[in-house]
């Protein structure tokens, strides 16, 4: 159980492209997911907290412009990164958070996404 | 705002010996405190999770401790093997995760 995908795994495109990426809770619903990127050999960095309908609320210093988070569903959240630039290179790794779990504190985490932009 | 330390930012021992690893974070009022594994390139493998009412976890050669009063966790990983060698990452919920840097761990034959 708690099982979180991500899609795609990996994503290569041109500067100035946009980029979406999913985010999906497979056998729980979760109202609360995360979204986290990690640059080379540096550790998580929590972007943004999305709420099931309604707005993400952004770790200061992240672009609400440039990462747009929608979170349209209990099982879906996608991050779309507009006009990526090389800087925008990184892993992007979201979690979820099990309101069917007493407590419901734990993130349970999907495999993460590599963005490469030319 | 929670900052959470991890000592130290790299390990080398001889398999078979044990490894302690540390992490500390600054404010108690925390929900609970999760120990992950991350492979190079990978995604992260939660090891033990530790609610702030509880002291310790165990899983097989794994076990976590947690001084919620002093903002302190220990990983114990008992009988090191080659295959252990990852980056093991600490994380402190306080409603939002906040992660250590990291312990490289390597294992060596």
């Amino acid at each position: 159980g708690a099982v979180v995908s991500q899609h795609p795994s990996w994503v290569i495109c041109k500067s100035g492209t946009s980029v979406k990426i999913e985010c999906r809770s497979l056998d729980f619903q979760a109202t609360t997911m995360f979204w986290y990127r990690q640059f080379p050999k540096q550790s998580l960095m929590l972007m943004a907290t999305s709420n099931e309908g309604s707005k993400a609320t952004y770790e200061q210093g992240v672009e609400k412009d440039k990462f747009l988070i929608n979170h349209a569903s209990l099982t879906l959240s996608t991050l779309t990164v507009t006009s990526a630039h090389p800087e925008d290179s990184s892993f992007y790794i979201c979690s979820a958070r099990d309101v069917g779990v007493a407590g419901g504190n734990e993130q349970f985490f999907g495999p993460g996404t590599r963005l490469t932009v030319l | 705002k929670q900052e959470v330390t991890q000592i130290p930012a790299a390990l080398s021992v001889p398999e078979g010996e044990n490894l302690v690893l540390n992490c500390s974070f600054t404010d108690s009022a925390i929900y609970n405190l999760q120990w992950f594994r991350q492979d190079p390139g990978k995604g992260l493998t939660s090891l033990l999770l530790i609610q702030s009412s509880q002291r310790e976890q165990t899983s097989g050669r794994l076990n976590a401790s947690l001084d919620k009063s002093s903002g302190r966790s220990t990983l114990y990983i008992a009988a090191s093997q080659p295959g252990d060698s990852a980056t093991y990452l600490c994380a402190v919920n306080d409603y939002k995760l906040s992660f250590g840097a990291g312990t490289t761990v390597t294992v060596r034959a």
